[in-house]
This record gives structure tokens, C-alpha cells and sequence, in this order.
């Protein structure tokens, strides 16, 4: 079965950098979740689009900005890096409210 | 506020023995409760979940229990395998509006020992 795709799947920026990250949903699914997910810890809700529009919000940076495009994969845009931006970044996807799929994630190094 | 605990926070058990985890929530308004597993460097996969409607659901070796009254549900490895061997996540989510977030329970280490 497809899965939730995202690229790049590792990415190497300097401090004050920016960075994009995409997701492609699993086809016919029309929510996408970021997460963030330091060593160690659980994954922290980021935002959340539906049908195009955001839907929730979470502790995301104002420094971040994402968007849920019209084929419905989104982008999470990062801009002025910091070290502590290092970690990995999950996409999720859903067609029902509840059950949420993952991706495989994209390791961000902040150097 | 923590919403959702989990615990232990790691656990190590022998092959073919049981693994169990627990989670606590504090928000009534829960009413699906997700079971993820995760191996290192990769993405949380979703296990098996349950609604407060029923007490029990299982799928191979993996069963939730879920006690309402208690607000507690857990996840049971049985026959553990080493291949178990990963960190597992109980979750919920804050509403049924599409796009709501999962809270998470802090993640159980599992290690199962051949």
C-alpha cells in the first residue's frame, strides 16, 4: 500500500538558513500533520492542514510557516535556523478524522 | 498539562514473555486511543487502537485493554519477539475535527531479550 512520502529525507543546514520540507499525503487523503521530534521525546504537534485549509495549530515557530497545496501536499518552510531546530520531522496524513499515518520522516542537522 | 502518561518509561523482557504498557488520560472527551510503534530513525507506525465503546480489542499479539472508569487503557505484547524490540507511543486525539493533533504519552522503550 502507498505511503506518506517525504523529501528530502535528510538535510543539512547552517544556522540562519532556510529549509523546505514536503510531504506527499497517501493518495485520497486530505489532512497533513507536521510533528517535530527531538531525540528521546515524543513527537510535538506542529500544524495541521485539511482540505487546504489549517486546522489546528500547535507550538510551531513563527519562524515556520507551512501550507497544504492543491494535490494536497504540503510544505513546512523553516527560515533563520537555529541548533535547537534539529530533529526529525514527521509528516502524517488521514482521510478519517482519527487515524493518522506517518511518514518516515526527514532528519534536519542544523550546523 | 500532560494529558496523556505512559508508563513504565522502559521495560525489558524475555522472548515469548508479556509485554504490558500503560496509559492514564485526564481528558473524558477522548474517545479514540491510538497505539503507535516506532524503531529508531523511522516514522511512528499505527498498531492497533481502540474506542471507549468496547474493553478489549485484539490483532495477532497485540491487545488493548481499556478501562473507562479508570480513564487507563494499555497495550499487551504477548509472545514478545526481539524484533518487538522498539519504543511504543499511546496517544489521543483532541477532538474529531479532521486535522486535530495527537497528544502523546511520553513513549515506553521496549527491549526484548533473545
Amino acid at each position: 500500500a502507498a505511503g506518506v512520502i517525504q523529501s528530502p529525507r535528510h538535510l543539512i543546514k547552517e544556522k540562519r538558513e532556510t529549509a523546505t520540507l514536503k510531504c506527499y499525503p497517501i493518495p485520497r487523503h486530505d489532512t497533513v500533520y507536521w510533528y517535530q521530534q527531538g531525540p528521546g521525546q515524543d513527537p510535538q504537534f506542529l500544524i495541521s492542514f485539511y482540505e487546504k485549509m489549517q486546522s489546528d495549530k500547535g507550538s510551531i515557530p513563527d519562524r515556520f510557516s507551512a501550507q497544504q497545496f492543491s494535490d494536497y501536499h504540503s510544505e513546512l518552510n523553516m527560515s533563520s535556523l537555529e541548533l535547537g531546530d534539529s530533529a526529525l520531522y514527521f509528516c502524517a496524513s488521514s482521510l478519517l478524522s482519527y487515524e493518522q499515518y506517518f511518514g518516515p520522516g526527514t532528519r534536519l542537522t542544523v550546523t | 498539562q500532560q494529558q496523556v502518561k505512559q508508563s513504565p518509561q522502559s521495560l525489558i523482557v524475555q522472548k515469548g514473555g508479556i509485554s504490558i504498557i500503560n496509559c492514564a488520560y485526564e481528558n473524558t472527551a477522548f474517545d479514540y486511543f491510538p497505539w503507535y510503534q516506532q524503531f529508531p530513525g523511522k516514522g511512528p507506525a499505527l498498531l492497533i487502537a481502540i474506542r471507549p465503546d468496547v474493553s478489549e480489542k485484539k490483532e495477532g499479539r497485540f491487545t488493548i485493554s481499556f478501562n473507562k472508569s479508570a480513564k487507563q487503557f494499555s497495550l499487551h505484547i504477548m509472545d514478545s519477539q526481539p524484533g518487538d524490540s522498539a519504543t511504543y507511543f499511546c496517544a489521543a486525539p483532541r477532538g474529531r475535527a479532521a486535522g486535530n493533533k495527537l497528544t502523546f504519552g511520553g513513549g515506553t522503550r521496549v527491549l526484548v531479550k533473545p
